[in-house]
This record gives structure tokens, C-alpha cells and sequence, in this order.
């Protein structure tokens, strides 16, 4: 069965960082692209970040509105996927979610999310 | 950036009513389109991939229709279980951009 489990979220000042984890479970993390979409409290979804497998080059990419502050990385060995957040923002308040990346073999280089974890809310405050 | 604007933001049914949700993209996503079903306090939960296809597990009450900018979601007549949120993802390009969502309630 896969499972997946984010931790690290919490209550942190404006301007500071904070690093989530997901821990991958039931399938060959290594395979798989991974991702971090969000949610704001009562609002809607928004992608976050993704890092594609190994095999499919590792390249990481990052919402425009996070770009220069996030950074996601994987540990395949341990089957985590991190998303390391600075300068945070009161608008980056919101439910992370930790996201298991599917594409078609052709046709698009990006994702549909098969699979979500619960989720860990991150509150940032002044 | 692709933009994706679901209809209606709300929608009051019956139960064994069939209803239909609209997803359009600014501009085309081939048959790039997946819908999520999110109830209180869940998680996402994925029903529909490359704009038809109904993901293992899912009932086949609900299909996807559409390609280029125009998608449907349709749920043939609605259980109870199916009063929840529905959203749209585009996968054509990196914003992999949602769809505000669809409040399904009941009437």
C-alpha cells in the first residue's frame, strides 16, 4: 500500500525557515517523481514544487511564487522528499501536501498526483 | 501561464441526480486535464487522468470528457459519498495549474 507522510509544519515568524519531510512508503520511490502542492486555509490548490526521478533527470522545478525561497530535494537511499522553505511568507500559510508525480511516456513533461499524504500545516506569523 | 476556470463554484443536487462540471484552460492542454475529489479535512483524492481515463478503484458513475480547452466532469446519478469538492489540474505545462474547485452540495 502506498503511503505517504509528511512532518515539520508548525507555527513559524515571518522571515524564517522551516524544512518539511515525507517519508514514501509501498512502492520504489526512486521510480517516481515527487511533488509538494499546498493548500491555504478554505482556498483552493496550488503545486508547489516537483523533482523528478533520477532516472528522468532530477530536475527540480518551483511555483513562481515560491521560486528563490523553496527548494525540494530526495533522498532515494531512505525514500524522502524534502521541501527546505526560507523568507517565509504570511501567503505561504497553508496544508502541504506531499505528492506521489505521474506523466504518460509521451506527450507532456508534467504531472497528474496519484497518490497524497494527510498533509502538515505550516502557519507563518508575525 | 495556462489559467483554469471550473463552473459553477457551486452546485446544490439530489441525491440520484446527474450533474456535470466544466473545466476550461486559457489556452490547449491536449487531453492533459486530471480531476480530484477533496472532501473536510482530506486529502485529494484522484479520480480522472488524461481527461477520460477513470482511475483504479473509482465507480463508473463518474467520467471525464473533453480535450484541447473544453473538460466535463460527470457523475451519472450522485450518491451520497459524492457531496465534496472538485478540482481541475492541468499537466501540459510546469505551473500545473488547479481549477478553483466545484462545491457539490446538497440541495
Amino acid at each position: 500500500e502506498v503511503q505517504l507522510a509528511e512532518s515539520g509544519g508548525g507555527l513559524v515568524q515571518t522571515g524564517r525557515s522551516l524544512r518539511l519531510s515525507c517519508r514514501a512508503s509501498g512502492f520504489t520511490f526512486a521510480d517516481y517523481a515527487m511533488n509538494w502542492v499546498r493548500q491555504a486555509p478554505g482556498k483552493g490548490l496550488e503545486w508547489v514544487s516537483f523533482i523528478r526521478s533520477e532516472d528522468d533527470g532530477g530536475a527540480a522545478e518551483s511555483a513562481a511564487s515560491v521560486k528563490g525561497r523553496f527548494t525540494v530535494s530526495r533522498d532515494d537511499f531512505n525514500s524522502v522528499v524534502y521541501l527546505q522553505m526560507n523568507s517565509l511568507e504570511a501567503g505561504d500559510t497553508a496544508t502541504y501536501y506531499c505528492t506521489r508525480g505521474r506523466r504518460p511516456d509521451g506527450g507532456t513533461s508534467y504531472y497528474y498526483f496519484d497518490y497524497w499524504g494527510q498533509g502538515t500545516l505550516v502557519t507563518v506569523s508575525s | 501561464d495556462i489559467q483554469m476556470t471550473q463552473s459553477p463554484s457551486t452546485l446544490s443536487a439530489s441525491v440520484g441526480d446527474r450533474v456535470t462540471i466544466t473545466c476550461r484552460a486559457s489556452q490547449s492542454i491536449s487531453v492533459w486535464l486530471a480531476w480530484y475529489q477533496q472532501k473536510p479535512g482530506k486529502a485529494p483524492k484522484l479520480l480522472i487522468s488524461k481527461a477520460s481515463i477513470l482511475e483504479s478503484g473509482v465507480p463508473s458513475r463518474f467520467s471525464g470528457s473533453g480535450s484541447g480547452t473544453e473538460f466535463a466532469l460527470t457523475i451519472s446519478s450522485l450518491h451520497p459519498d459524492d457531496f465534496a469538492t472538485y478540482y481541475c489540474q492541468q499537466y501540459h505545462s510546469y505551473s500545473h495549474a488547479f481549477g478553483l474547485g466545484t462545491k457539490l452540495d446538497i440541495k
